[in-house]
């Protein structure tokens, strides 16, 4: 089946420092990638998509500049949280979708637990 | 906008009987695709079953299958001979036809009694 990997799985950072997320698509050409949050106990709020290549498209209440994101390639895009604060803190998922599985299917990756201090 | 419901909170099955998850969703589109996630204690969501709107026939995986009714708009996931393994979180999820934006409901937590 169609993997996702995302890199760190756990990451504690400080108030003001700015956090990178990676997620890849292992094997297989992710076309469309997913960027979800998921506060405890809640479900995954969908913040942004992006295409290769395009800039993303962003949710409504969702600051670009604040978690910006970059898919430079087929198989990897990445969240960047800019000037992290403690409601930054949450369980950040990736997802994406290709060629792999039917159509629509998203393949998601184990998720990255953010602790801003 | 495309807005998911499941009602029930919380579910508790005894292991080896059956239980049904209910999921109903709200739309104005005729195409569209169905599913059924599960999210462990690991949080790593995983795909249980899907269906697409134009198929009549309901969607079958081994132990998970569903009842779909499209003008009821009703999506519910039955799960037989319940698994202890089969405890987590599921969340049901619609995907328009002609866009990736993916809605989840809020989830439905599910405890297997041994």
């Amino acid at each position: 089946g169609a993997v996702v990997s995302q890199h760190p799985s756990w990451v504690i950072c400080k108030s003001g420092t700015s956090v990178k997320i990676e997620c890849r698509s292992l094997d297989f050409q992710a076309t469309t990638m997913f960027w979800y949050r998921q506060f405890p106990k809640q479900s995954l709020m969908l913040m942004a998509t992006s295409n290769e290549g395009s800039k993303a498209t962003y949710e409504q209440g969702v600051e670009k500049d604040k978690f910006l994101i970059n898919h430079a390639s087929l198989t990897l895009s990445t969240l960047t949280v800019t000037s992290a604060h403690p409601e930054d803190s949450s369980f950040y998922i990736c997802s994406a979708s290709g060629l792999a599985g039917g159509k629509g299917e998203q393949f998601f990756g184990p998720g990255t637990r953010l602790t801003v201090l | 906008a495309q807005t998911v419901t499941q009602s029930q909170p919380e579910m508790s099955v005894q292991e080896a009987e059956t239980v049904t998850l209910s999921c109903t969703y709200d739309t104005s589109e005729s195409d569209y695709y169905l599913f059924w996630y599960k999210q462990p204690p690991s949080r790593q969501m995983i795909l249980v079953i899907r269906q697409e709107a134009y198929k009549q026939q309901n969607a079958t995986e081994n132990r998970f299958s569903v009842n779909f009714q499209k003008a009821a708009k009703s999506f519910s996931l039955k799960i037989s001979d319940s698994q202890l393994g089969d405890a987590a979180m599921y969340f049901c999820a619609y995907l328009s036809y002609n866009n990736n934006d993916m809605r989840f409901g809020a989830g439905t937590r599910l405890t297997v009694k041994p």
